[in-house]
């Protein structure tokens, strides 16, 4: 089955480092998206690459990085330098301009 | 940013009433989809409204859209406890040339009481 695979579940990460989120998709989509999303709020745009080699900065990109250099894949890093990372990641894949965006399960960050 | 306000933040149905979440976007849209989340999960895809479209159906789900208002509603009919869920309203814009992107309301929990 097609689909957005999302790893790890969950994550834990000490303070001064950097971690790296998975995310893969095998629906052929050419556009990809990291959301953040806090507790009891909706999902704020991280990262969005529409096109391998490709990405844009969304509206909370400080502290994250990502690379596309193949059309499955679009790892997330979360950085030093984002000062408060913990939160409930998610990544989506979409294609066309009238079609609903699938969604990967979520990886849930925590700082110890 | 966040585009939309949703409302209400909150609601408790019973089983077998209609739910109606209301959802506002401040900016021109190519589309607005409705999402549902579990607790703790990914989000799942409802249904999608085209800019130039004012009404859409799937099964008990309804969708209203007014661009004039720049506001949408979705209505769950013979509500279950099964929907009991997080619903979110989210616009795809065109956020640079040819590239798009969802932005998300704050989402309603909806509790279904059985």
């Amino acid at each position: 089955d097609g689909g957005i695979t999302q790893s790890p579940k969950y994550l834990f990460r000490k303070e001064g480092q950097n971690v790296t989120l998975s995310c893969e998709q095998n629906l052929n989509h050419d556009a990809m998206y990291w959301y953040r999303q806090d507790p009891g709020q909706g999902l704020r745009l991280i990262y969005y690459s529409q096109i391998v080699n490709d990405f844009q900065k969304g509206d909370i990109a400080e502290g994250y990085s990502v690379s596309r250099e193949k059309k499955e894949s679009f790892p997330l890093t979360v950085t030093s330098a984002q000062k408060n990372p913990t939160a409930f990641y998610l990544c989506a894949s979409s294609y066309g301009t009238f079609n609903g965006y699938t969604f990967g399960s979520g990886t849930r960050l925590t700082v110890v | 940013s966040q585009q939309g306000e949703e409302d209400p933040q909150a609601l408790s149905i019973q089983e077998g009433e209609n739910a109606t979440m209301n959802c506002s976007y401040k900016t021109s849209i190519n589309n607005l989809q409705w999402y549902r989340q579990n607790s703790g999960r990914g989000l799942v895809h409802l249904i999608l409204i085209r800019s130039n479209e004012r009404e859409k159906h799937s099964g008990r789900l309804r969708v209203t859209l007014d661009t004039s208002k720049k506001s949408s509603s979705l209505l769950i009919t013979a509500s279950r406890a099964a929907d009991t869920a997080s619903y979110f309203c989210a616009t795809e814009t065109e956020v640079r040339l040819g590239r798009r992107a969802l932005t998300f309301g704050s989402g309603t929990r909806l509790q279904v009481q059985p």
